[in-house]
């Protein structure tokens, strides 16, 4: 299943909302999509799996939605340390794929 | 709190292979997914394969497949990843990560280990 993120780079001031979409090729099954934060030199962070479920100590400004082949992660408002590489991930099927990032940045 | 502890950064020459280890401690070892995953220098996630200690039937990612072991050591809850006849494209960060629950369905990546990178160079 190849998973298509956009934008690649979204550029944002603290304070304003960000979405971030990830398509997927084929239909993921039982919503076994995952959203992961990576900041430089650190390894990626769960934030979001089942879709929606926010990981354990995740900040209830991030939010995961959709099912099928769309979805998206949402922050409500930006805090500085918000700032990172995004990547989503779908577990429903083997091989397991990763989309290629997007990028929050400051505007 | 679950933990998982990676050996160390290595140079390796073309066509040589590496072995990475991770240590896991602090939770459920043998239900539960160890992901595979590696980073270029620059570049995003790629997943590598995964395991499940207690079925002991590894999966791999087809663009490895022939030249990646995963193998569980339940005596000591490490897995080990051995990738063979490297190549300059295989120098990255390789990381392990724990699924959130068990089995497959809980393989989502909730925890990672340090980083381990490996450098391919002549």
């Amino acid at each position: 299943i190849v998973l298509t993120q956009s934008p690649g780079t979204l550029s944002l001031s603290p304070g304003e909302r960000a979405t971030l979409s990830c398509r997927a090729s084929q239909s993921i099954s039982s919503s076994y999509f995952a959203w992961y934060q990576q900041k430089p030199g650190q390894a990626p962070r769960l934030l979001i799996y089942g879709a929606s479920r926010r990981a354990t100590g995740i900040p209830d400004r991030f939010s995961g939605s959709g099912s099928g082949t769309d979805f998206a992660l949402t922050i409500t408002r930006l805090e500085p340390e918000d700032f990172a590489v995004y990547y989503c991930q779908q577990y429903g099927s083997s091989p397991r794929t990763f989309g290629q990032g997007t990028k929050v940045e400051i505007k | 709190q679950v933990q998982l502890v990676q050996s160390g950064a290595e140079v390796k020459r073309p066509g040589s292979s590496m072995k990475v280890s991770c240590k896991a401690s602090g939770g459920t070892f043998s239900s539960f997914t160890i992901n595979w995953v590696r980073q270029a220098p620059g570049q995003g996630l790629e997943w590598m394969g995964d395991i499940i200690p207690d079925f002991r039937t590894p999966r791999y990612a087809q663009k490895i497949q022939g030249r990646v072991t995963i193998i569980a050591d339940e005596s000591t809850n490490t897995v080990h990843m051995e990738l063979r006849s490297l190549r300059s494209e295989d120098t990255a960060i390789y990381y392990c990560a724990r699924g959130g629950g068990p089995g497959y369905s809980g393989s989502y990546m909730a925890s990672w280990g340090q980083g381990t990178l490996v450098t391919v160079s002549s």
